[in-house]
């Protein structure tokens, strides 16, 4: 079992809708959450963080965290095509000391 | 806030030779900055993590003699790809952070290594 998993993709949602992006980890020592964004040939770019279980809300993105079933999503409110890009959930452990990413969602918005 | 600078952007570079890569955090003091290399469609693999003026730590398979890790200031890592071969062609990117791994890291632009 990978220890950060993701589906790689690609998602395809409309300009507008709702993207929702998941994470499973496999690490229950994990207590730091990130995710990404990554555009092709570019450097990732913070997106969000989360430490506690529950939702995070910043401007269209929410991270929502579950402990319990290991999980950890993101989603983009009013999509738009500047969006597109692939999305990395970042996991962080007392076990391993160092962030284990995954290897990325593909988001595509259409207009 | 939280700006992260690398430079060169592009390095082409003949097998044999050393290649030096640049890491400066621009406006915050990062007690940890880590080296990591990406493949063509595939994830970030963390290379090395190094704490300012003690050595890098090296992650499992990483070459410590072939990629030289310096953390000589709370700006600025530096690592030096030694021999280049064309298999260590990749997308370095380093990243820095206030505190430590647990905390948000802030990448570079990157830097894409093409060794003939």
């Amino acid at each position: 079992q990978k220890e950060v998993e993701q589906n790689s993709g690609p998602l395809s949602v409309p300009e507008g809708a709702i993207a929702s992006l998941n994470c499973t980890y496999s690490d229950r020592g994990s207590q730091s959450f990130f995710w990404y964004r990554q555009y092709s040939g570019k450097s990732p770019e913070l997106i969000m963080s989360i430490y506690s279980n529950g939702d995070k809300e910043d401007g269209r993105f929410t991270a929502q965290l579950n402990k319990a079933s290991q999980y950890v999503s993101l989603l983009i409110r009013d999509s738009q095509p500047s969006d597109s890009a692939t999305y990395l959930c970042a996991v962080g452990s007392y076990n391993t000391d160092k962030l284990i990413f995954g290897t990325g969602t593909r988001l595509q918005v259409f207009p | 806030g939280a700006v992260v600078s690398q430079h060169p952007s592009r390095v082409i570079c003949k097998s044999g030779t050393s290649v030096k890569i640049e890491c400066r955090s621009l406006d915050f003091q990062a007690t940890t900055m880590f080296w990591y290399r990406q493949f063509p469609k595939k994830s970030l693999m963390l290379m090395a993590t190094s704490n300012e003026g003690s050595k890098a730590t090296y992650e499992q398979g990483v070459e410590k003699d072939k990629f030289l890790i310096n953390h000589a200031s709370l700006t600025l890592s530096t690592l030096t790809v030694t021999s280049a071969h064309p298999e260590d062609s990749s997308f370095y990117i380093c990243s820095a952070s206030f505190q430590g791994y647990d905390y948000e890291q802030y990448f570079g632009p990157g830097t894409r290594l093409t060794v003939t």
